[in-house]
């Protein structure tokens, strides 16, 4: 069985400041693990991918998440928070040969103020 | 259009009624997923085809549910008598292939059904 826990509902920045968004997973398997980001009335855009490279991962918009296997966490960061990256954000892991899909977390929405 | 596609983008109808969803993926993509998401929720899983066959359908939530895919194309995802506890984005995905789990889902924008 696999589980993703992300650990804060809401999360509120100042424009320019540092974004963290934290995430918890469980997974029998070794993981492959995925941040989407989704903005009102949207489907979900890939941030970025895991998949036991490297454990420093790069996405798009500025992001990276680190992988830390003795945590099992796979917290989402970027160094200055755009008012354009106010969204939901999911962590999602899959990894369980057993079913095809991917298992989400309930997912973060992270508010920029001005 | 490169992206997956699906329609109606809003559907609001009584309690009841049936209803279909679609979902047109991005060409090529031999998977294609069904995803439910509740409002303020994460997405759920429902159905997950590999071609036209459904090898995982563990997360229809009731016998109400159903899809099907054709020419390994486009999917309907049916409800039939709605009730209100349906009303929620559908959300269709496709990857390129399953042959790891590793591969991305590109989603669509969903469909948001409204049940009164």
């Amino acid at each position: 069985a696999q589980s993703v826990t992300q650990l804060d509902s809401h999360v509120s920045v100042s424009e320019g400041t540092p974004v963290l968004l934290r995430c918890n997973y469980s997974s029998s398997y070794s993981p492959s693990l995925f941040w989407y980001v989704q903005h009102p009335n949207k489907g979900l855009q890939l941030l970025l991918k895991y998949t036991s490279a490297a454990t420093l991962v790069k996405g798009i918009n500025g992001f990276e998440a680190e992988f830390k296997k003795s945590e099992t966490s796979f917290h989402l960061t970027k160094p200055s928070a755009h008012m354009s990256d106010a969204a939901e954000y999911f962590c999602v892991v899959s990894g369980n040969t057993g079913r095809r899909a991917l298992t989400f977390g309930s997912g973060t929405r992270l508010q920029v103020q001005p | 259009g490169a992206g997956v596609s699906q329609s109606p983008s809003n559907k609001v109808t009584e309690k009841g009624k049936d209803v279909e969803l679609r979902c047109d993926p991005i060409s090529g993509h031999t998977a294609l997923y069904w995803y439910r998401q509740r409002l303020g929720q994460g997405l759920e899983f429902l159905i997950y085809f590999q071609g036209n066959s459904a090898p995982d359908k563990s997360g229809l939530p009731s016998d109400r549910f159903s899809a099907e895919r054709t020419g390994e194309s486009v999917s309907t995802l049916t409800i039939q008598r709605t009730q209100q506890e349906d009303s929620a984005v559908y959300l269709c995905a496709s990857s390129p292939r399953t042959g790891t789990l590793n591969q991305p889902q590109h989603f669509g924008d969903g469909t948001r059904l409204s049940i009164l």
